[in-house]
């Protein structure tokens, strides 16, 4: 089955820098990579994804990139703010059929005022 | 219009009770999913149904879980004979497609409902 890494797990940063979350994959034939940002006692929210076919997706502040061949994504998100804090999740899903989606284990982004 | 709905939103149980969680998934959509969140882990998949059907149980932990949706829409998990370890979030997603098809790789999740087994 799929396994997703994520790291890392905590990450701290100063409000109006740039924060990077990186995660991999193993299963090569997953081609559908959501992100989902969870806030304190709430569900996970969709905030972008990406596809196989992309390299890299870009909406406002948040972008995220696609390494097919290493198997690597990332989220970044750039100028952050004190409400970007929460949990961000990865996920890896293999469309054409049914599978799971398999999450990481979480990031914990924390945005200094 | 509405999201997915979670009741109860916090559930407190006895060692050894019965619980039922009820989810109300987005109008329309095909398919539904419920997964277990222990405290700082991510979602880990429970089972996924195809409108009435339940396609995909093999994240139950135990046959103390049982997950219906009988009309295809309303979704309940069950867990007899609750445990500690039971103790959790438990997350329900809707898609508006089925899964792996056209529309059903995005999910959409409710707030969950957090389960204290005490």
């Amino acid at each position: 089955g799929e396994n997703v890494e994520q790291h890392p797990s905590t990450l701290s940063v100063q409000e109006g820098d740039s924060a990077v979350i990186k995660c991999t994959y193993s299963d090569s034939a997953s081609n559908y990579f959501p992100w989902y940002k969870q806030e304190l006692g709430k569900g996970p929210q969709l905030i972008i994804d990406i596809r196989s076919n992309v390299g890299e997706k870009k909406d406002q502040r948040i972008a995220v990139t696609l390494n097919k061949t290493a198997k690597h994504f990332s989220l970044h998100i750039t100028e952050t703010q004190p409400e970007d804090s929460a949990v961000y999740f990865c996920a890896a899903v293999r469309s054409g059929g049914y599978q799971k989606v398999t999450f990481g284990i979480g990031t914990k982004l924390q945005v200094i005022p | 219009g509405a999201g997915v709905s979670q009741s109860p939103r916090y559930k407190v149980a006895k060692r050894g009770q019965d619980v039922a969680l009820r989810c109300d998934p987005i109008s329309g959509h095909v398919s539904l999913f419920w997964y277990q969140q222990a405290l700082g882990q991510g979602p880990e998949f429970l089972t996924y149904f195809q409108n009435e059907a339940q396609l995909d149980k093999s994240g139950l932990p135990s046959d103390r879980f049982f997950a219906e949706r009988p009309e295809g829409s309303v979704s309940t998990l069950k867990i007899q004979r609750t445990q500690q370890e039971d103790s959790a979030v438990y997350l329900c997603a809707s898609s508006l497609g089925p899964a792996g098809g056209p529309g059903g790789e995005t999910q959409y999740f409710g707030p969950g409902t957090r389960l204290l087994v005490l």
